[in-house]
């Protein structure tokens, strides 16, 4: 079975800092790894995901999020954290022709002024 | 639409009534999932339709779940006899296709449910 460990509850950064959110997972097969975030009142957009290829994946609003497979690991990193970046964010898995993703608890993110 | 809508936004219930969410996938999408965020936890997948058929309502918690959709249209979820552990926020997702690996889910903002 699949499972999604996000090791950090809250995490708090001064904005122009960087960032980096951990992610952990369990699965036997190649993993399809995905970060989404969910800002108040907003449904959970896409940020990044991961299915082959370059292990290092860019997305949107200057995210990056590197894959190691030797760690089971697919953590978020962003170099120079917004204020608009303050949100929760959330690791999922899926497998290979599958139908659902299995999320993490979500890691919420403050940024400080 | 636009986007992925739910309804109501907010709904509070006595313990003991039934209620219903409703989901408006985005125009195309065959593909509908429901999942539940219970106070700091993941999301958890409940039941996902392709068309109007629902191939994997594994994660559906009770009898007292039940969903069904009109086409590829609306959604809705009913929650029959609600439970105080019923409280949660009800996410609503739409794709293209069933296929976690090729076609994204799009979110709608969710319904907050309290039971009392």
């Amino acid at each position: 079975a699949q499972s999604v460990t996000q090791p950090d509850i809250h995490i708090t950064v001064s904005e122009g800092a960087s960032l980096e959110l951990r992610c952990n997972y369990s699965y036997g097969a190649t993993p399809y790894l995905f970060w989404y975030v969910q800002s108040p009142g907003q449904g959970l957009q896409l940020l990044l995901k991961y299915f082959s290829g370059d292990t290092l994946v860019q997305g949107i609003k200057g995210f990056e999020a590197e894959f190691k497979r030797s760690q089971s690991s697919f953590n978020l990193r962003k170099p120079s954290v917004h204020w608009s970046d303050a949100a929760e964010y959330f690791c999922a898995v899926g497998a290979e022709y599958g139908n659902k993703l299995v999320f993490g608890a979500g890691t919420i993110l403050r940024v400080k002024s | 639409g636009a986007g992925v809508s739910q309804s109501p936004s907010n709904k509070v219930t006595e313990k003991g009534k039934d209620v219903e969410l409703r989901c408006d996938p985005i125009s195309g999408h065959t593909a509908l999932y429901w999942y539940r965020q219970r106070l700091g936890q993941g999301l958890e997948f409940l039941i996902y339709f392709q068309g109007n058929s629902a191939p994997d309502k594994s994660g559906l918690p009770s009898d007292r779940f039940s969903a069904e959709r009109t086409g590829e249209s609306v959604s809705t979820l009913t929650i029959q006899r609600t439970q105080q552990e019923d409280s949660a926020v009800y996410l609503c997702a739409s794709s293209f296709r069933p296929m976690v690996t090729t076609d994204t889910q799009y979110f709608g903002p969710g319904t907050r449910l309290t039971v009392l």
